[in-house]
């Protein structure tokens, strides 16, 4: 199975902050990386795919970058709605694996 | 709007089965462009992919589930199911559906999950 390990798993920031989550995949899954976004008793929310496709829908504030086994997840300017746990994805083979997970909480 | 929802019981026996549904609506699961996931999270902790399954009955599992899950689909009522049998209390999760775009592009439709407890 490919590991995916975000990093930080936790971090405090304030409204308005430029905020970067990086995910790293144990071997080369190309551009097959999907980012989410969970808020509790959520389901969650598709954000970005092929690593650095914005969503329909989603805002522009957020965006991806990376390829091969290291990826990142920006937020511009880190708004109210944004606090959230964020997972990164690989779909590069099965078993399809999950990042532990970045909670963004508020400073 | 496509729009999925899961169904089945909240409270599951040790060794016994796990059985759910998930219905979708506003979609077809006989689209062939998709795939008919299945996702679980523990409480408090991160998502674990259980497989998907393709409309012609195509799977492709998790084998960290070894040979105790099995998923299949009924296009005559647009639905698929996830069967999870001799459950223990570590299967203890939400359990989520999802539309996976062509098993690369990621999740992009979820339903709201479903809390199964393994409890005697």
């Amino acid at each position: 199975d490919i590991q995916m390990t975000q990093s930080p798993s936790s971090l405090s920031a304030s409204v308005g902050d430029r905020v970067t989550i990086t995910c790293r995949a144990s071997q080369s899954i190309s551009s097959y990386l999907t980012w989410y976004q969970q808020k509790p008793g959520k389901a969650p929310k598709l954000l970005i795919y092929f690593a650095s496709t914005l969503q329909s829908g989603v805002p522009s504030r957020f965006s991806g970058s990376g390829s091969g086994t290291d990826f990142t997840l920006t937020i511009s300017s880190l708004q109210p709605e944004d606090f959230a746990t964020y997972y990164c994805q690989q779909s590069y083979s099965t078993p399809q694996t999950f990042g532990q997970g970045t909670k963004v909480e508020i400073k | 709007q496509v729009q999925l929802q899961e169904s089945g019981p909240g409270l599951v026996k040790p060794s016994e089965t796990l059985s759910l549904t998930c219905t979708v609506s506003g979609g077809s699961v006989s689209s062939g462009s998709y795939y008919w996931s299945w996702i679980r999270q523990p409480p408090g902790k991160g998502l674990e992919w259980i497989g998907y399954i393709y409309y012609s009955g195509t799977t492709n599992y998790n084998p960290s589930f070894k040979s105790r899950v099995t998923i299949s689909v009924d296009t005559s009522k647009n639905q698929f199911s996830l069967n999870l049998s001799s459950v223990t209390a570590a299967d203890t999760a939400v359990y989520y559906c999802a539309r996976d775009r062509s098993g690369t592009y990621g999740c992009d439709y979820w339903g709201q999950g479903t809390l199964v407890t393994v409890s005697s």
